[in-house]
């Protein structure tokens, strides 16, 4: 399983665009990229997944450049209940278990 | 649908008791996963199933933790004897496709 590296925190204000990136120097061919999001007591919420390039959803944009090292889910103009944890996962296509890392722990004030 | 529904919502038991978990996935899952979070080490898998056989559980102390699922629809995460640092929040999450899990809403369990 390709080990993913991402920020123990970061912080910022409502209305900003935020941008959390993962290193997975180590992806294989058949790895796709998932984000989830992890409010305080509750359990994780898938947010996004993507293999290559550009992802868009009605949540956050997902960038993955060309080699795939590294990925950066972006959140456009955020708001205070985005304050949440972040997973950056890497796992094989199909009937592979996902690793959950420490996860990045974003605070968003006003 | 209702989501992944999980009982109990809180369980506080004495060390060396039994303790049994409940999970009902979403219907039409295949895939059904049991977590267990703490401060300390963050989110766990402990065992996974796909069409309710286990997959991978090398995540779960086996002298003491056993997970089932005997029906499609059911799955039971036990432990017996309880101890103090099995106290955490163990989630339960089923999925059709492995990445896009949906997530219970845990059980929290304290062993005194």
């Amino acid at each position: 399983l390709a080990k993913t590296t991402q920020p123990i925190s970061m912080d910022s204000y409502e209305g900003q665009e935020v941008n959390i990136t993962c290193s997975h120097n180590n992806i294989a061919t058949n790895d796709y990229i998932t984000w989830y999001q992890q409010f305080p007591s509750q359990g994780p919420r898938f947010i996004i997944q993507g293999y290559k390039t550009k992802v868009t959803n009605e949540v956050a944009s997902l960038f993955i450049p060309a080699d795939r090292k590294s990925s950066t889910l972006s959140l456009p103009r955020v708001s205070l209940s985005d304050t949440a944890v972040y997973y950056c996962l890497v796992a094989e296509g199909a009937g592979t278990a996902l690793i959950f890392g420490k996860g990045t722990t974003l605070s968003v004030s006003s | 649908d209702a989501g992944v529904i999980q009982s109990p919502r809180h369980e506080v038991t004495e060390m060396g008791q039994e303790v049994t978990l409940r999970c009902k996935p979403i219907s039409g899952h295949d895939y059904l996963f049991w977590y267990r979070q703490t401060m300390m080490q963050g989110l766990e898998l402990l065992v996974y199933f796909n069409n309710k056989a286990v997959m991978d559980d090398s995540g779960m102390p086996k002298d003491r933790f056993s997970a089932k699922m005997p029906n499609a629809s059911f799955s039971t995460l036990k432990i017996q004897p309880s101890e103090p640092r099995d106290s955490a929040v163990y989630f339960c999450a089923s999925s059709s496709r492995v990445h896009e899990q949906f997530f219970g809403p845990g059980t929290r369990l304290t062993v005194l």
